[in-house]
């Protein structure tokens, strides 16, 4: 019965090779979203997206893409990794206005 | 857009004693505002959160301020316990589905 979902909860890859993440909500919430956590636990958001609209950090690199293949979905595809993509990366959903539900999370490690 | 600065970085207080969280937003517009509470290696979970059409909110121990005039929001923990101990975010959401923006962080520590 969980809420938000991540896969996999770790992840460690070399430079330059290409990863992604999958995420999925059981809450039919329309709008999710992808948080990057740095070691200073600072929570970035780099996309929200709902069936209409998505909304990018204008900070975050094109090698980053959400993709959506239906409501309850949203994976996140890393292209070309750098040492500096590593960090904790959460995935999570709402509805609009209410309270946002986080995923477990999935710790990228770069190397 | 909106930014939200939160204060302190770091706190550390005795167990028992109360511990106060605050945070300001620039967009007086932002109507709705949470606080979460993130474990060591865990996900952030909400532990409260307020309204723009409400001053004040309290559950059990923790309560939440928020003064619309000088745009600034706080948290209030009494009789705080060692599994108190944490990062707490407040966050701010402007409108519709913008997404929520979060402020730095702070580092709770309660010393038994």
């Amino acid at each position: 019965d969980t809420a938000v979902s991540q896969t996999p909860k770790y992840l460690v890859t070399q430079m330059g090779n290409d990863k992604s993440i999958k995420c999925e909500q059981n809450l039919g919430h329309d709008t999710m979203y992808w948080y990057k956590q740095d070691s200073k636990k600072f929570l970035k958001i780099m996309f929200s997206y709902n069936n209409k609209e998505l909304i990018i950090n204008e900070t975050v690199p094109n090698r980053f893409s959400p993709k959506s293949p239906d409501k309850a979905h949203l994976n996140l595809h890393i292209n070309s990794l750098e040492l500096g993509d590593s960090a904790v990366y959460f995935c999570a959903s709402s509805q609009v206005k209410g309270e946002q539900f986080f995923g477990p999370g999935t710790r990228l490690t770069v190397l | 857009g909106e930014n939200v600065e939160q204060h302190p970085s770091t706190l550390s207080v005795q167990e028992g004693d109360s511990a106060v969280i605050k945070c300001t937003y620039s967009d007086s517009a932002s109507n709705y505002f949470p606080w979460y509470k993130q474990e060591l290696g865990k996900r952030p979970q909400l532990i409260i959160d307020i309204r723009s059409n409400v001053g004040e909110k309290k559950d059990q121990r923790i309560a939440v301020t928020l003064n619309k005039t000088a745009k600034h929001f706080s948290l209030h923990i009494t009789e705080t316990q060692p599994e108190d101990s944490a990062v707490y975010f407040c966050a701010a959401l402007l409108s519709g589905n913008t997404p929520l923006v979060f402020g730095k962080g702070t580092r709770l520590s309660v010393i038994a």
